[in-house]
């Protein structure tokens, strides 16, 4: 399982776009980008995943540069209900290792 | 409804005592997990299993013990040996092990010890 690394928090404002970027140099031929969200008190879901170049659905968009040994998550004009926990996760589908979260980045939307 | 069932949602044991919460899914997954979150802290990994009858330790299993009997079903006991059990639990799942793979997670249950 690929090493993560994100920022512990960001701080943003509502309305306004955010990234949050995380490094995984050690990440595999077969391994995907995978981001999920956590409000409190609840299970984390998933957001996003990607491959390669970028991937855009109906919440947000992934950015993996040609190398992917980063990739950005990004969340267009934010709201508060924004505010959340998100971790990224590198790995591939039949890998055997166990599913080890990191501490995510603690967003917080400010009005 | 396809998903992850845990019960309860939230559950006082008194010191010495053993529980038992309990995770469902209907989801086909052959992959089932527990973590543990503290506040304010991220997610540990318990133990997981990858199919029916085998089941490995995660990152903190001092003090838990579970069973997977079942496809569906893979039930998180928290035993006295566990010294500071305070926490919030999260049981999830996915087709097969591997974090390609998309986790779907249940509502989490709240233990606290009184």
């Amino acid at each position: 399982l690929a090493k993560t690394t994100q920022p512990i928090s960001m701080d943003s404002y509502e309305g306004q776009e955010v990234n949050i970027t995380c490094s995984h140099n050690n990440i595999a031929t077969n391994d995907y980008i995978t981001w999920y969200q956590q409000f409190p008190s609840q299970g984390p879901r998933f957001i996003i995943q990607g491959y390669k170049t970028k991937v855009t659905n109906e919440v947000a968009s992934l950015f993996i540069p040609a190398d992917r040994k980063s990739s950005t998550l990004s969340l267009p004009r934010v709201s508060l209900s924004d505010t959340a926990v998100y971790y990224c996760l590198v790995g591939d589908t039949r890998g055997n290792e166990k599913l080890t979260f990191g501490t995510g980045t603690r967003l917080t939307i400010i009005p | 409804d396809g998903g992850i069932t845990q019960s309860p949602k939230y559950l006082f044991r008194k010191e010495g005592q053993n529980v038992t919460l309990s995770c469902e899914q209907n989801l086909n997954h052959d992959a089932m997990y527990w973590y543990r979150q503290d506040p304010g802290q991220g997610l540990r990994l318990i133990y997981y299993s990858q199919i029916v009858n085998d089941f490995q330790k995660g990152d903190i299993a001092e003090g838990y013990s579970v069973s997977r009997e079942k496809k569906e079903s893979f039930p998180l006991t928290v035993t006295s040996a566990q010294k500071n059990p305070t926490a919030f639990y999260l049981c999830a799942s996915s087709i097969r092990l591997g974090s390609g793979n998309t986790i779907y997670f249940g509502e989490g249950s709240w233990l606290t010890v009184v």
